[in-house]
């Protein structure tokens, strides 16, 4: 059973460039996270999804940042209009359907901001 | 809202020695789940111990422990007989037992050197 796969890795983006970061979850899970890590910093809860449906986004920034988790297809998190402190390592976990189950977590994608 | 609160940014140890990271936290719910997450250098999250916060008996995963204080807010790691693959940052992390909110709030981490 493969684990969550993001991609890309690594994500170099122009100021004013849009950056799409995608993620995978394992197979059989329908929830998904996504978090951000700035430089020496823990990770911080951005948005939280099922499967067409946004759960829980009180961590998203207002403008420039979206997520989605379409039926078919991996989860989005798309930066618009990205700025040098948008830099950062972005991580997606996922987890089966219920409340009480482990977050696994992808390797993350380190985007930097020219 | 809850916050989590490492206060070591680094601790070392020596190969083969106990080494405790501390982590306290704050919440007004009495129904939450606890974790330890390790971090290494190729930056994947790895759970290491988690601890329900209706269970008093400490969680135990081979050599890591936690000492779980529910009263003091406090949730400390002890690793036993370190070993060089340990080195890595660790944080600490709270998740609310309310169903709908399960975001993970992570502490700032504490980065292990582990001296051979």
């Amino acid at each position: 059973n493969a684990g969550v796969m993001q991609n890309p890795r690594h994500l170099v983006r122009r100021r004013g460039q849009e950056a799409r970061l995608r993620c995978s979850p394992m197979k059989g899970h329908s929830h998904v996270y996504w978090y951000r890590q700035l430089p020496e910093e823990g990770l911080k809860f951005m948005v939280y999804l099922q499967k067409e449906n946004i759960i829980d986004e009180s961590g998203m920034p207002k403008e420039r940042f979206s997520a989605e988790f379409p039926k078919e297809g991996p989860s989005i998190l798309r930066i618009q209009q990205v700025v040098r402190g948008d830099s950062a390592a972005y991580f997606c976990a996922s987890s089966p359907q219920g409340s009480y189950n482990e977050q696994f977590f992808g390797p993350g994608t380190r985007l930097t901001v020219l | 809202a809850q916050t989590v609160t490492q206060s070591q940014p680094e601790m070392s140890v020596q190969e083969a020695e106990t080494v405790t990271l501390s982590c306290t936290y704050d919440t007004s719910e009495s129904d939450y789940y606890l974790f330890w997450y390790k971090q290494p250098p190729s930056r994947q999250m790895i759970l290491v111990i988690r601890q329900e916060a209706y269970k008093q008996q400490n969680a135990t995963e081979n050599r890591f422990s936690v000492n779980f204080q529910k009263a003091a807010k406090s949730f400390s790691l002890k690793i036993s007989d370190s070993q060089l693959g340990d080195a890595a940052m660790y944080f600490c992390a709270y998740r609310s037992g309310g169903s709908g909110s399960e975001k993970l709030v992570f502490g700032k981490g504490t980065k292990l050197t582990v001296n051979p």
